[in-house]
């Protein structure tokens, strides 16, 4: 069974803070990560996709991909309120699918 | 920028009743997926469907669900008895090539409730 885990939070970060969000994944031969975005009630939003170890960068968010370690992040920098939300990791599972992990609730505090 | 969009956004149902939930994948999309998310839970893949045929399907995706592309344009997803436990959003998504390292766009989901 393909398992992805993230930390079900809440994470509590004040404004302009650093949030940080981790995900781990059991199944090595997955090729692709995804960080959406989900507001309550709401359907899923993508913010980044990373393909290859290292970091990726794009404007407050940061992707961190480490292969070896089975690992995804997911930073954002300068958090804002309106950052407030459920953050999902998504991994490919080889086939026509995604695995979804149950999300990290993130507050952001004004 | 297009969107897959969802119809209707609720939908409220006694047990055992059908239900035909509505999808408009991007028209310039190939591939079609059906999630869903119960209250509180992960999002779980249901379906996955490609010229007129199903990819792929997960264990939940049990002879009480079925998928069509009756024309050029709509996508559905038709729970033929409903139960309690299908109460939750369901999302439809779509993608051009299908292929794992492909964007998914979702629509904005619809809400079902068994009763």
């Amino acid at each position: 069974q393909k398992e992805v885990e993230q930390n079900s939070g809440p994470l509590s970060v004040p404004e302009g803070a650093i949030a940080s969000l981790n995900c781990t994944y059991s199944d090595r031969g997955s090729q692709s990560f995804f960080w959406y975005r989900q507001y309550s009630g709401k359907s899923p939003e993508l913010i980044m996709s990373i393909y290859s170890n290292g970091d990726k960068e794009d404007g407050r968010f940061t992707a961190q991909l480490n292969k070896a370690s089975q690992y995804v992040s997911l930073l954002i920098r300068d958090s804002q309120p309106s950052d407030s939300a459920t953050y999902l990791c998504a991994v490919d599972s080889g086939t026509y699918k995604y695995i979804f992990g149950t999300g990290t609730r993130l507050k952001v505090l004004a | 920028e297009p969107e897959v969009t969802q119809t209707p956004s609720h939908q409220v149902t006694q047990m055992g009743q059908e239900v035909i939930l509505r999808c408009v994948p991007i028209s310039n999309h190939l591939y079609f997926y059906w999630y869903r998310q119960i209250l509180g839970q992960k999002v779980e893949f249901l379906v996955s469907f490609y010229n007129n045929e199903i990819s792929e399907k997960s264990e939940i995706f049990d002879d009480q669900f079925s998928v069509e592309r009756p024309d050029g344009s709509n996508f559905t997803l038709k729970i033929r008895s409903t139960k309690l436990e299908d109460s939750a959003m369901y999302f439809c998504a779509s993608s051009w090539r299908g292929r794992a390292n492909e964007k998914l766009f979702f629509g904005s989901g619809t809400q079902l409730s068994v009763l």
